[in-house]
């Protein structure tokens, strides 16, 4: 089972930030969180991956809360394009596969 | 760079067929993992790979599901005698030496059985 939830789905305006949630509240201290995501039955991509300090990429931005048992992944500017199934995994330096939950359906609305 | 390659795209089987996928790791990758994705479903672990061993199989079904990853060539994911609930996209992952969380994954194979 996976170790996240996520809310089943959520719109965002073109242009806007999409802040998608994600609750991890049995995380453990070695266990980093990951975000993929899905467009329209392609494989996974990665976007963006952190342990307890938020991180910032090209694609993304995270948030991990202090007590770490919750995160947000920030798309600054969303696309249709961003328009995709979003995945929040857990996994530990020693893990070996990911679980994947149901994820975020985003839409992204013109 | 190429990416993780998997062929067929798309494979159509009649029930009792047997199917075969292949995937090819990024270059230098050592680790491949399967996983299958049944419609509205999420991604769900089939097996751990590396060269010439299985690591882990805890995904994989008890009977008619195999896979190997042999010292030159792809790996392949093997069904024998699919049945209609086999019908899924199987997607392949790999990743360099002990950094199995980083995983970069293929296009998938749609697998229709009729």
């Amino acid at each position: 089972d996976a170790k996240t939830t996520q809310p089943t789905s959520m719109d965002c305006a073109e242009g806007r930030a999409a802040n998608l949630p994600c609750n991890h509240s049995t995380i453990s201290g070695n266990e980093y969180v990951y975000w993929y995501r899905q467009i329209h039955s392609q494989g996974p991509q990665y976007i963006i991956h952190g342990l307890k300090n938020n991180e910032t990429n090209e694609m993304a931005s995270l948030i991990i809360t202090e007590d770490r048992k919750s995160s947000t992944l920030i798309l600054p500017h969303a696309t249709l394009r961003d328009t995709a199934v979003y995945y929040c995994i857990v996994l530990g330096p020693n893990g070996q596969n990911f679980v994947f939950g149901p994820g975020t359906r985003l839409s992204v609305l013109p | 760079n190429a990416g993780v390659m998997q062929n067929p795209r798309h494979l159509v089987r009649r029930r009792g067929q047997e199917a075969r996928l292949r995937c090819s790791p990024m270059k230098g990758h050592s680790h491949v993992y399967w996983y299958r994705q049944l419609p509205e479903e999420g991604l769900k672990f089939m097996v751990y790979l590396q060269k010439e061993n299985i690591i882990d199989e805890s995904g994989m079904p008890k009977e008619r599901f195999s896979a190997e990853f042999p010292k030159e060539g792809p790996s392949i994911l093997r069904i024998q005698q699919v049945v209609r609930g086999d019908s899924a996209a199987y997607f392949c992952a790999s990743s360099p030496p002990g950094l199995a969380y980083e995983q970069y994954f293929g296009p998938g194979t749609r697998l229709t059985v009729t």
